[in-house]
């Protein structure tokens, strides 16, 4: 069965600190995609990244860049410089299947992510 | 990206009355749209799996008499949850997408029985 586990439930760092916020997943298939989403207060889920299984590469854009590792089933997120506009809830998830694009999801529990001024 | 929009964005009923929200794909069709519950500071749990023009896949546990989903057309699924009761106060959102594409998600329903 599917399974993704945020360990990290809440984070709490001084603006300017950089902070990653891990993922560690489960799945029987080999074929998969990854992803991570942001929910400020408002509740809407903003799309961060989407990685399948077959690319292992690191991907930046801008503060924030990403650390998938199957060896370790990982999928790890990190903001560096953070600022206080990144405070929200953080939903790592997963899905299986390639060949008709990503279905449903799972998603982790959660991290709460509190950037401090 | 595309934009799923959900409506309304707020509702609260009173307990024993029914509530409709509606998820519609605003610039693609929608060939699959997905149903989501988020209890507060829970995560987001699958509820059902609507593709147009057939019945809804319904997640274990899910009561489908309870939570009506209809998907009528490509670009427009809605949820209506029967006989509301305080118990059934949650975040719900749902997501759409066409085949090979990914899921957007709407800005999700907040509903409180009162």
């Amino acid at each position: 069965a599917q399974k993704v586990t945020q360990a990290q439930t809440e984070i709490s760092v001084v603006e300017k600190e950089d902070v990653t916020l891990d993922c560690v997943y489960e799945t029987r298939d080999t074929t998969y995609y990854l992803f991570w989403y942001k929910q400020p207060p408002s509740g809407e889920l903003v799309f961060l990244i989407r990685r399948n299984s077959f690319d292992e590469q690191n991907e930046i854009s801008g503060r924030y860049s990403w650390n998938f590792q199957k060896s370790t089933s990982s999928f790890n997120f990190t903001i560096t410089a953070s600022q206080v506009v990144d405070s929200a809830v953080y939903f790592c998830a997963l899905s299986e299947g390639l060949i008709q694009g990503a279905q449903k999801l799972v998603f982790g529990q959660g991290t709460r992510l509190t950037i401090n001024p | 990206g595309a934009v799923v929009s959900q409506h309304p964005s707020r509702v609260i009923c009173k307990s024993g009355t029914s509530v409709k929200i509606e998820c519609r794909s605003l610039d693609f069709q929608a060939t699959t749209m997905f149903w989501y519950r988020q209890f507060p500071k829970q995560s987001l749990m699958l509820m059902a799996t609507s593709n147009e023009g057939s019945k809804a896949t319904y997640e274990q546990g899910v009561e489908k008499d309870k939570f009506l989903i209809n998907h009528a057309s490509l670009t427009l699924s809605t949820l209506t949850v029967t006989s509301a009761h305080p118990e059934d106060s949650s975040f719900y959102i749902c997501s759409a997408k066409n085949r090979g594409t990914e899921a957007f998600f709407g800005q999700g329903t907040r509903l409180t029985v009162v």
